[in-house]
């Protein structure tokens, strides 16, 4: 069966710090995979997708970035951490034409709190 | 450009009341819908799904929800509802691409 893995689970950084959260998807090969903000009252907003390696589409321009160096992994990160930048992340991962229909499945998400 | 919008942010029932949440979609093609469950501590699970076929579509723990095309809406229901059923209720849809794009929740609150 397939699974994802997301860390750190929290984290706490200084404003002007780096970030890098770390997801990897087992069990399948060439999935789909996002990164999702999610944010009281705002909903799932989607922020980065890759539909292979080294391919990245950016949703919403912003302090962050995504790189996919290998084919089940899915970096977030960002040079300069900005208060703004606090919330609840999520990876995720779909896999197309397979039997269970194109269903996205999440991981258990990150809370990054900037100080 | 693509939105879902869920009507009800909050909503506050008795145990053994029905249940409807509306979800609304703006996409004029060919659409995959879902409603996910976030319960309190825990990560987003599938509640049920809409590809094709019968608009009325069953999904875990008595929901359900039927897809009506000419109102591009996918409203979740439950006909009793359980204290159990406290959690956040998020609508989403694939419309015709990679991304799935959410709502912005509803949190159900039940009532013991």
């Amino acid at each position: 069966s397939q699974t994802i893995h997301q860390w750190p689970a929290t984290l706490v950084q200084p404003v002007g710090s780096p970030l890098s959260l770390e997801c990897t998807v087992e069990g399948t090969s060439n999935p789909n995979l996002y990164w999702y903000r999610q944010a009281a009252g705002r909903g799932l907003q989607l922020l980065f997708y890759s539909v292979g390696i080294g391919q990245i589409s950016s949703e919403v321009p912003q302090n962050l970035s995504a790189s996919r160096p290998q084919d089940r992994q899915f970096i977030l990160s960002s040079k300069k951490l900005l208060l703004s930048d606090s919330g609840f992340y999520l990876c995720a991962w779909s896999r197309d034409r397979s039997p269970s229909g194109n269903t996205i499945y999440f991981g258990e998400g990150s809370w990054l709190t900037v100080v | 450009a693509q939105s879902v919008s869920q009507h009800n942010h909050h909503v506050i029932l008795s145990e053994a009341a029905s249940l409807e949440l509306g979800c609304n979609y703006s996409y004029g093609g060919t659409v995959n819908l879902f409603w996910y469950v976030q319960y309190p501590g825990q990560h987003l699970q599938l509640l049920l799904k809409y590809f094709s076929g019968d608009p009325l579509v069953k999904g875990i723990k008595g929901f359900e929800a039927e897809f009506i095309k000419s109102k591009f809406s996918f409203n979740l229901r439950k006909p009793s509802v359980q204290w159990s059923d406290t959690a956040e209720y998020f609508c989403a849809v694939r419309p015709g691409t990679y991304k799935y794009i959410f709502g912005t929740g509803t949190r159900l609150k039940v009532l013991a």
